[in-house]
This record gives structure tokens, sequence and C-alpha cells, in this order.
């Protein structure tokens, strides 16, 4: 159970386009979730908390004009990447908090976002 | 939460256990040690988590020192498919209902040989 499903895994886009990245709970409902970033051979950092209903709260340095979040069901979060730049290519991951289990977290499969 | 130090990198024959350290010396009473493995190009997986008692379920064991100030995860016997890197992360349990983030480490890349 506690299944984040992440979509698109792997996705490539021209500079200056959009993307966007969905993650949705598949058996619970995720008040939190939070979204990742991670660059090669590098750990992941948290770009930004989301909660259900209201504004995403990001983490210092992450532009969030850039990178919009949309928590607008307590089953699905979007992360939009706005006017990608080959810098934003990146394995982006989702994440959201579990309340009451022992696994306390559960994570997406992840996005390959390639800009050319 | 806590600050954890772990070795860069390991390596492990397959078949044999692998044990990775994890220093936590500045642990809460309220704190656990949670462990997640993340394969390459993948989400980060759950694996394990302790308070003080040693823990085993079907995919580790965990030995936390009687100061809890450090811990070993221990994979019994090591397969190839064990290549990844693994988070030891110290938090405070239900810290997720409150929407706590987690954040992680550097962790250790084992390598697992044939």
């Amino acid at each position: 159970g506690a299944v984040v499903s992440q979509h698109p895994s792997r996705v490539i886009c021209k500079s200056g386009t959009s993307v966007k990245i969905e993650c949705r709970s598949l058996d619970f409902q995720a008040t939190t979730m939070f979204w990742y970033r991670q660059f090669p051979k590098q750990s992941l950092m948290l770009m930004a908390t989301s909660n259900e209903g209201s504004k995403a709260t990001y983490e210092q340095g992450v532009e969030k004009d850039k990178f919009l979040i949309n928590h607008a069901s307590l089953t699905l979060s979007t992360l939009t990447v706005t006017s990608a730049h080959p810098e934003d290519s990146s394995f982006y991951i989702c994440s959201a908090s579990i309340p009451l289990s022992r696994y306390g977290y559960t994570f997406g499969s992840g996005t390959r976002l390639t800009v050319v | 939460d806590a600050k954890t130090t772990q070795p860069p990198s390991m390596d492990c024959a397959e078949g044999r256990a692998a044990n990775l350290p994890c220093n936590h010396s500045t642990i809460s009473g309220n704190e656990y040690v949670y462990w997640y493995r993340q394969i390459h190009s993948q989400g980060p997986q759950y694996i394990i988590h302790g308070l003080k008692n040693n823990e085993t379920n079907e995919m580790a064991s965990l030995i936390i020192t009687e100061d809890r100030k450090s811990s070993t995860l221990i994979l019994p016997h090591a397969t190839l498919r064990d290549t990844a890197v693994y988070y030891c992360i110290v938090r405070v349990v239900g810290a997720e209902t409150s929407g706590s983030r987690l954040t992680f480490g550097e962790g250790t890349q084992l390598t697992v040989n044939p």
C-alpha cells in the first residue's frame, strides 16, 4: 500500500517550453507532498513542500515562479517547470508523507527531465 | 533532525553480508533511525527503522548501539540488486503528521560485486 505514481518517467523538451510532472497517491490521501531534485552523483535536494489546498513552501534558493507547484486535491500534486533551460535538466522526485505509517514517507519513481 | 555521517562508498561481495555504518551522535531521545535506499534512477525505498532495540525485517537488520549514537544496517546476503545508495536518516516519528520534511545526506554508495 501507500503507492505514489509519478509521470512521466522521462521527458525531453526544448528550451523555453514548460513541462508538467504529476504525482498521484493511489491508495491514500496525501495531505502533504514534497518535491525533490537530484543532479547526477548528488543526493536529493528538497525543493518545496506542498499542502493540499494551500500555497507551496519553497526552500531557499528555489524560484517559485519557475517551479510552479499545485496541490489541488488530496491525491494529486503537480510540478511545472516553466521556461525550461538546459540547467533545469535533472531527476525530479515527488514524495508524500503517510501519517500513522511505519514508513513515514513514500516516493515516486522519479522523472528524468532533459532540456535541449 | 539530527545530522548523520556515513562513509561515501563501500564494496561487498555477492552473497556476503553488507554492513553499512551510520553515526548520529547528536540524536535526541525521541528520534528514530530510518534507512532508505535509492537504486539508480529510481525513487528512494524504505528499508527499516528503529528507536533503540535491534530490528529485523525481510530486507535487513538494524543494529543500534546502546548509547544510540551510531547504528549499522546489515544486508545478510547481498545480491547484485542491492547495489544502491543507502541513506541513514534520523527523525522524529510522527513528524510526518505535521508535514515535516525529510532531508537526505550524501548516503553510502554500496556496490555489490559478483
